[in-house]
C-alpha cells in the first residue's frame, strides 16, 4: 500500500484558481468513488472539505471542488483566498477496510 | 456534538509500546462506523495506522500490521491503540477519527507522542 502522489507544493495569488492532484491506483481511487479531501491547518485536525470525490459538506465554500478521472483525483479552489494557505491531503478507500492518504501538498497564497 | 479525547503517555522509550486511548462522548461506537487511528510525524503527511468496528474486527495498515494492535470498549466507550518496538521513527502527532469508507467526519484534537530514551 503506497501513498497517493501529490504534489509536494502548489502557490497562487489571491483571486487565482488552483487544482491539486492526487493519483492512485486501480485498487484504490479509479476503484472506488470515495476520495476525500482535507485541509490542515498546524496545530488543528483536518478538516473535511471534499468528500466520495465531488461532494461538499454542508459549510464548504463552493469554490472547492472535487472531480476524478481514472486513476487521479483534483481538487481545484477558485477565488483563492489568504485563509486557504494550509497543507491539504487526499484520502481513498483501498479496499479490503485498508485506506491510504496521499503524501500532502502545501498550498501557498502569495 | 461527537467528540473524540486521546489519551495516553507523550513520552514512550524506544524498543517499548506505544499506548493510546480514545474516549468518545457526546455519541456511542456504533456499528454504522470505524474507529481509527491517524498519525502525523513532525514535518510529514498523515498516515493511516488501523480502524476498529464496533465488534472488535480490527484492519491494519501493511506497513505497521505486525506492530499495531487495536481493541474497543464499547462499555467505556473507548477505543485503543498499541504500537510495539517504538523507534524515533515513531515520533508522531496521534489523531483518533470516527469515519466510514468514504470520509472521516470526526477527529480527536491530536496528542504527541515522542519516542525518546
Amino acid at each position: 500500500q503506497s501513498a497517493l502522489t501529490q504534489p509536494a507544493s502548489v502557490s497562487g495569488s489571491p483571486g487565482q484558481s488552483i487544482t491539486i492532484s492526487c493519483t492512485g491506483t486501480t485498487s484504490d481511487v479509479g476503484r472506488y468513488n470515495f476520495v476525500c479531501w482535507y485541509q490542515h491547518h498546524p496545530g488543528k485536525p483536518p478538516k473535511l472539505i471534499i468528500y466520495e470525490d465531488t461532494k461538499r459538506p454542508s459549510g464548504v465554500p463552493t469554490r472547492f471542488s472535487g472531480s476524478k478521472s481514472g486513476n487521479t483525483a483534483s481538487l481545484t479552489i477558485s477565488g483563492l483566498q489568504a485563509e486557504d494557505e494550509a497543507d491539504y491531503y487526499c484520502w481513498s478507500y483501498a479496499g479490503f477496510s485498508t485506506w491510504v492518504f496521499g503524501g500532502g501538498t502545501k498550498l501557498t497564497v502569495l | 456534538q461527537l467528540q473524540l479525547q486521546e489519551s495516553g503517555p507523550g513520552l514512550v522509550k524506544p524498543s517499548e509500546t506505544l499506548s493510546l486511548s480514545c474516549t468518545v462522548s457526546g455519541g456511542f461506537i456504533s456499528s454504522s462506523y470505524y474507529w481509527g487511528w491517524i498519525r502525523q510525524p513532525p514535518g510529514k503527511g498523515l498516515e493511516w495506522i488501523a480502524s476498529i468496528n464496533y465488534d472488535g474486527a480490527a484492519y491494519y495498515n501493511p506497513s505497521l500490521e505486525s506492530r499495531v494492535t487495536m481493541s474497543v470498549d464499547t462499555s467505556k466507550n473507548q477505543f485503543s491503540l498499541k504500537l510495539s518496538s517504538v523507534t524515533a521513527a515513531d515520533t508522531a502527532v496521534h489523531y483518533c477519527a470516527r469515519h466510514t469508507n468514504s470520509q472521516i467526519d470526526y477527529w480527536g484534537q491530536g496528542t504527541l507522542v515522542t519516542v525518546s530514551s
